[in-house]
């Protein structure tokens, strides 16, 4: 069965908008979950590193005020796109480091997220 | 930095013929390795790994991969491809002591002939 739950799988809203996707860890807690973008027919960017009870570590280039990242509980990671413009259409994917160190990332279904 | 190259951005086969997929990493010491596999629309799957000992190592759905240090390759190989293998496969590396921080290749697009 699913080990990360992403929801929601896609979301169409308007210009201006606050989107709010959701990643939850399903079988284990997690400390550390990632969030990737990936562009069509290109390759997963890795955008930040979501951190339980800390702030996300973001990568070079990744607007930290554009995508609000909260990791609050060891199940659960979100991603707020705020005001989403078209340019931030995208197939937004999180993972979840299952036990720490050595251990291979379970992903999610990812999110379509389509701005008008 | 590491990185990650897949020669090939679209591979076409037909149903039954074996499969080689390219990945060669760029990377100061023993890495990591993973081929993952996505469908259309969909989360990536996890199809195998590499972290050490044997350098061949097999995985679900009957692919195996074989890490070559001497080559720094890491390709992925199926003997008989079925139709449900066309996807996007992505090989990856990640830092050695921690597994989390993957950095991708740009993806394999498998089509499967009838």
């Amino acid at each position: 069965g699913a080990v990360v739950s992403q929801h929601p799988s896609w979301v169409i809203c308007k210009s201006g908008t606050s989107v709010k996707i959701e990643c939850r860890s399903l079988d284990f807690q997690a400390t550390t979950m990632f969030w990737y973008r990936q562009f069509p027919k290109q390759s997963l960017m890795l955008m930040a590193t979501s951190n339980e009870g800390s702030k996300a570590t973001y990568e070079q280039g990744v607007e930290k005020d554009k995508f609000l990242i909260n990791h609050a509980s060891l199940t659960l990671s979100t991603l707020t796109v705020t005001s989403a413009h078209p340019e931030d259409s995208s197939f937004y994917i999180c993972s979840v480091d299952s036990t720490g160190s050595n251990q291979p990332q379970h992903f999610g279904d990812g999110t379509r997220l389509s701005i008008l | 930095a590491q990185s990650v190259t897949q020669p090939d951005i679209h591979i076409t086969v037909s149903e039954g013929a074996s499969l080689e997929l390219r990945c060669n990493y760029s990377y100061g010491a023993t890495p990591y390795l993973f081929w993952y596999v996505q469908s259309p629309g969909q989360g990536l799957q996890l199809l195998l790994k590499y972290f050490s000992g044997d350098t061949l190592v097999q995985g679900i759905k009957g692919f195996e991969a074989e890490f070559k240090r001497s080559q720094s390759s890491f390709n992925l190989r199926k003997p008989s491809v079925h139709w449900s293998d066309a996807a996007e496969y992505f090989c990856a590396v990640a830092n050695t002591g921690t597994a989390s921080k993957l950095t991708f290749g740009t993806g394999t697009r498998l089509q499967v002939t009838l």
